[in-house]
């Protein structure tokens, strides 16, 4: 069964440090996958995806994200982080483009001044 | 890009109550519609999904249902609400990427 893990629930960092946020998925078959942030009380945004072709991809904010088929990872990064970047993030895999996505329980981000 | 549209933003409701949330939305036509859930502690739970008007497929069984009677219209109801109802309720609309609305936050007590 397809299925997106997180396995960190809360991170904090430092304002200016770097950010590493960790997400293994389970598909049979090439992935897609999305990595979204929501603030609190809002919806989802969608940060970056990866369909194919070159792993790591760049998104909105200065996250970026690789695919690394091996690890079955896409993990999220961000060399410098921001007070603002203080939200939720969600990882997801769809079965293509389109179509129902599965998501990961989220994690929490707090950034300390 | 799209623009979906919640309403209402908020609602407390009494168990036993009926349930009526609305999503619209506003480009493309014929869009892929969806509700996800989001519990507490749970992540986001997908319950329905629409690829056009009239059509609804359901995820998990439940206490709740969907109707889309318009192109860009997606209700999610129920009949008598439970406390297990209760969670932030996303609506998401689908144009090559999922789009996602503002949310609904129900209470139900």
């Amino acid at each position: 069964a397809q299925s997106v893990t997180q396995p960190d629930i809360h991170i904090t960092v430092s304002e200016g440090a770097s950010l590493e946020l960790r997400c293994n998925y389970s598909y049979g078959a090439t992935p897609y996958l999305f990595w979204y942030v929501q603030s609190p009380g809002q919806g989802l945004q969608l940060l970056l995806k990866y369909f194919s072709g070159d792993t790591l991809v760049q998104g909105i904010k200065g996250f970026e994200a690789e695919f690394k088929r091996s690890q079955s990872s896409f993990n999220l990064r961000k060399p410098s982080v921001h007070w603002s970047d203080a939200a939720e993030y969600f990882c997801a895999v769809g079965e293509g483009s389109q179509g129902n996505l599965i998501f990961g329980k989220g994690t929490k981000l707090s950034v300390k001044p | 890009s799209q623009t979906i549209h919640q309403w209402p933003a908020t609602l407390v409701q009494p168990v036993g109550s009926p349930l009526s949330l609305e999503c619209t939305v506003e480009g493309t036509s014929n869009p892929n519609l969806y509700w996800y859930r989001q519990a507490a502690g749970r992540g986001l739970q997908l319950l329905f999904y629409s690829v056009g008007i009239g059509q609804i497929s359901s995820e998990v069984p439940q206490n709740l249902s969907a109707s889309r009677p318009q192109d860009r219209q997606f209700i999610l109801s129920s009949k008598k609400l439970l406390l297990s109802d209760s969670g932030f309720y996303l609506c998401a609309a689908e144009y090559n990427e999922q789009f996602f609305g503002p949310g609904t936050r129900l209470t139900v007590l």
